[in-house]
């Protein structure tokens, strides 16, 4: 069963629009969160990340929300550009000293030039 | 810095035949791992270690072995391999153990299995 869900498989933005991908989780013992990118052909880089302790982590044009009673988050891209396209997913892992991360389906971004 | 390197990028085994899918790290990193991406479901973890000579099961182990003889290096062996394991393989590292840090991934490796 899947722990961690995307569950729009892709979207689709104008460039310098705002970008929102979505994730929810089921398994409330997550703590730490995720995000990862990745082009064709490549391995998933890492984005940004957010402990369950706060509820927002910034880093330049990407900021990454928690809502921890709703079990979910969301990536925000401000402003979207036509690099950002490619596949983002959402990771999650259940406690500090967890050595498993739980990965969802993948949302694939295209920012329109 | 070459970062996490996978060999072969392509690979087409008959069923039954086994094959080992290379990885090595030059950043010194203690924990690595084995994904696999499968359409609809996200990257699964496989194997992992956290250091030369620790390796354990993740969610989907069965199948395959892996061994740490060195920092460098985590080669993931496939038995008898399985249409089912037709797939796309990636192996990443971390120089953290304590939780997931952020974590390196290789581009891939690309099975077919007929």
């Amino acid at each position: 069963d899947q722990q961690v869900k995307q569950n729009s498989p892709s979207l689709s933005v104008q460039e310098g629009r705002i970008s929102i991908l979505n994730c929810d989780y089921t398994n409330s013992m997550f703590d730490y969160f995720l995000w990862y990118k990745k082009y064709p052909a490549e391995g998933p880089t890492f984005l940004i990340s957010i402990s369950s302790i706060k509820d927002k982590n910034e880093d330049g044009r990407f900021t990454v929300f928690l809502n921890k009673s709703a079990k979910h988050l969301s990536l925000h891209i401000v402003p979207s550009q036509p690099g950002d396209s490619a596949v983002y997913f959402c990771a999650a892992s259940e406690g500090t000293g967890a050595n498993n991360l739980f990965f969802g389906t993948g949302t694939r971004l295209t920012v329109i030039p | 810095n070459a970062g996490v390197t996978q060999t072969p990028k392509f690979q087409v085994l008959k069923t039954g035949q086994s094959m080992t899918l290379q990885c090595a790290q030059d950043m010194n990193h203690e924990y690595m791992s084995w994904y696999r991406q499968d359409p609809g479901m996200g990257l699964r973890l496989i194997h992992y270690s956290v250091g030369a000579g620790i390796t354990d099961q993740g969610e989907v182990p069965n199948g395959y072995n892996v061994s740490r003889s060195t920092t460098e290096d985590f080669p993931l062996r496939l038995l008898s391999a399985a249409p089912s394991q037709t797939s796309v393989y990636f192996c990443a590292s971390s120089y953290s153990t304590l939780g997931l840090s952020e974590q390196y991934f290789g581009p891939g490796t690309r099975l077919t299995v007929t």
